[in-house]
């Protein structure tokens, strides 16, 4: 079954930590999305890409960076961890072309402490 | 940059009435899509509209293009406890990545 899928869930760690948020789709599609949002407040784009080797920052500046070596791979990193890095980060994918919706996957809840 | 407005920002409403919720742009868009995220998940696409007027139904949600292109409309028909969740509106113009409004929080009350 086509989906997108995020790992992990949930995540507690400490300050200063490196962590790499996961992030797959076998849709094949070309266009994927990282949307951080706090609970119950709106979404905010931080990076998406356009396909491989394609990375482009969002709307909202974040520490985190992202990378795009295969199709259905999309991870985010973040170098070093803060308190203030605390939120959800949803991914998303999309079809090429106009109009087409984004799918989303589960999100990952971090926590930093 | 660009701006959606989504009204109402929340709304408490009692099982079995019908909901109506908007989202206004200053600006034009060429698509309007609506989400709906239940707590704790991903958004999920609702309804889809690319044309001025277009009028789409999906079970008890119907939704409207507005005329000036520069809105959107969400009706969801005799509401149940499931409809619980934030709603999420987005606009698309040419060439750019959707535009999402701040979404309107829905609780439905037994």
């Amino acid at each position: 079954e086509a989906d997108i899928y995020q790992t992990p869930r949930y995540l507690v760690i400490g300050t200063g930590k490196k962590i790499t948020l996961e992030c797959s789709q076998t849709m094949g599609h070309d266009k994927m999305y990282w949307y951080q949002q706090d609970p119950g407040m709106e979404l905010h784009l931080i990076h998406y890409s356009y396909g491989v080797n394609s990375t482009e920052k969002g709307d909202l500046s974040s520490e985190s960076t992202v990378s795009r070596i295969r199709t259905e791979h999309f991870p985010l990193t973040l170098e070093s961890a803060r308190p203030s890095h605390t939120s959800q980060y949803l991914c998303a994918s999309s079809e090429v072309g106009f109009g087409y919706g984004y799918t989303f996957g589960s999100g990952t809840r971090l926590t930093v402490v | 940059g660009q701006q959606l407005n989504q009204s109402p920002q929340s709304m408490f409403i009692q099982e079995g009435e019908d909901v109506s919720m908007n989202c206004t742009s200053s600006s034009i868009f060429n698509t309007w899509l609506w989400y709906k995220q239940d707590p704790g998940e991903g958004p999920v696409l609702l309804i889809a509209l690319y044309k001025a007027g277009e009028l789409t139904s999906n079970g008890r949600l119907t939704a409207q293009f507005g005329i000036t292109r520069k809105d959107s409309f969400l009706n969801i028909s005799a509401s149940i406890p499931s409809d619980v969740g934030i709603y999420f509106c987005a606009g698309l113009k040419d060439g750019q990545n959707f535009v999402f409004g701040p979404g309107t929080r829905l609780s439905v009350l037994p």
